[in-house]
């Protein structure tokens, strides 16, 4: 099984529409999670932190639930520039300093 | 105040070849962090340095190897060079205070090919 899984996509949503993106992990001990975005032959960019009692950025939200060991993030109102691929972060946990990254949820927002 | 740098940009090299890849991290930043990425993939972790010691290695072969300079800046060199090490080579740069608290700051990369 994947240390972080998510589904690879794409999705392909019309502008405006609202668009959702799952993760699972697999190590109980994780303590730090986050998304990612990553634009085509480009670098990650820190996109959001998650922590359990949710959070929202703008058009943007992220929750946790560590009982499900699952994180999602939910688009609202997507635009053009929201094409992209979203990585799912997670520490290794137990004291470790590396983060583990999903393969990654492709987004295509069409006119 | 400069983000993660890393050089060079792109690079091609032949079978069996060895290659550096540099890295400065943000300023502030004593943590480097080096990971692979695949097309189609995420990036896969290499190893991680902090006080010119590798601190964490993730399941990469001997033939990766790296160092860190007193300034913090790091290099990743990869010995008798393989067509599947072409890839996107990326450095990630944090505070060891914060750990992964804010999570890591990318450079741009490096992309190498291997013909």
């Amino acid at each position: 099984r994947k240390e972080v899984e998510q589904d690879p996509g794409p999705f392909n949503v019309p502008e405006g529409a609202t668009v959702a993106f799952n993760c699972t992990y697999s190590n109980s001990a994780s303590q730090s999670f986050f998304w990612y975005r990553q634009d085509c032959r480009k670098e990650p960019k820190l996109l959001m932190s998650v922590y359990s009692s949710g959070n929202e950025d703008g058009r943007f939200t992220a929750q946790l639930n560590r009982a499900s060991q699952y994180i999602s993030l939910l688009i609202r109102d997507s635009k053009l520039s929201d094409s992209a691929t979203y990585l799912c972060v997670v520490n290794k946990g137990d004291s470790s300093y590396k983060l583990i990254f999903g393969s990654g949820t492709r987004l295509l927002v069409r006119p | 105040d400069a983000g993660v740098t890393q050089s060079p940009t792109h690079l091609i090299k032949t079978r069996g070849q060895q290659v550096t890849l540099r890295c400065s991290p943000k300023s502030g930043h004593d943590t480097v962090s080096w990971y692979q990425q695949a097309l189609g993939q995420g990036p896969q972790f290499i190893f991680q340095y902090y006080e010119e010691e590798e601190r964490q290695r993730g399941n990469f072969p001997d033939r990766f190897s790296g160092h860190q300079f007193p300034n913090y800046s790091s290099e990743l060199n990869v010995n008798a060079l393989l067509l599947g090490d072409s890839a996107l080579y990326l450095c990630a740069s944090s505070a060891r205070i914060t750990g992964t608290d804010y999570g890591y700051t990318f450079g741009s990369g490096t992309r190498l090919t291997v013909v």
